[in-house]
């Protein structure tokens, strides 16, 4: 049984759509992270969430963390065969130890 | 100014060995994590140290696991014997821990097949 639950697992979607994934859970987290992972390598932090009902964009990317701390989404607007990758989201209690969802495994077809 | 160093990048050994991997965590950091993937279960943390010091092993899966971080710049893995459910790949992190929100920065990962 996962902590987290990512959906969908997989989306293919075409240039210049525009997507959401989710990121829910049962549990209470102190902040919730955003990691985007490429074939071969690590995942790279994009965005930390910490206040419910907190909502960041970075670029055409807007995340946003539940009011009550439990879920989150990530929305893509107009995606680009560079946001091609797995979108894996972390819940953290505390300061240091995270937990992970499966992830989302996003196409951007050309 | 180099990230995580993690070797080797792709390790194929037989049933019963022992395998060792190895990392480097960025210079200044004081904090450093060790995570496995596989498509079944994800990204889990196996085990992580805070100075040198290990904080929460409760992820390592069995006793054929273990960690060692002898000091700032240097940690391993040891599974031995290894068996062919270990086959996965193979992350270390480390971070600054500052009391806030730590960002967690991965390395390129170590990709083992137990054939």
């Amino acid at each position: 049984t996962q902590l987290l639950e990512q959906s969908p697992q997989f989306l293919s979607i075409q240039e210049g759509e525009n997507l959401t994934v989710y990121c829910n859970s049962s549990s209470v987290f102190s902040s919730l992270q955003w990691y985007r992972q490429e074939p071969g390598e690590g995942p790279v932090l994009l965005v930390t969430v910490v206040t419910g009902g907190e909502v960041k964009k970075l670029k055409r990317l807007t995340f946003q963390f539940g009011d009550a701390r439990k879920d989150s989404s990530l929305h893509i607007t107009a995606a680009q065969p560079g946001d091609t990758g797995l979108y894996l989201c972390a819940g953290a209690w505390g300061a240091q130890k995270l937990v992970f969802g499966q992830g989302t495994r996003l196409t951007i077809n050309p | 100014d180099a990230g995580v160093i993690q070797s080797p990048r792709h390790e194929v050994t037989e049933m019963g060995q022992e395998v060792t991997l190895r990392c480097k965590p960025i210079s200044g950091h004081n904090s450093l994590f060790w995570y496995r993937q596989t498509m079944m279960r994800g990204l889990e943390l196996l085990i992580y140290f805070n100075n040198n010091v290990p904080i929460d092993d409760s992820g390592m899966p069995e006793d054929r696991f273990s960690a060692k971080m002898p000091n700032a710049s240097f940690s391993t893995l040891k599974i031995q014997p290894s068996e062919p459910r270990d086959s996965a790949v193979y992350f270390c992190a480390s971070s600054f821990r500052s009391g806030g929100h730590n960002e967690q920065f991965f390395g390129p990962g170590t990709r083992l097949t137990v054939l």
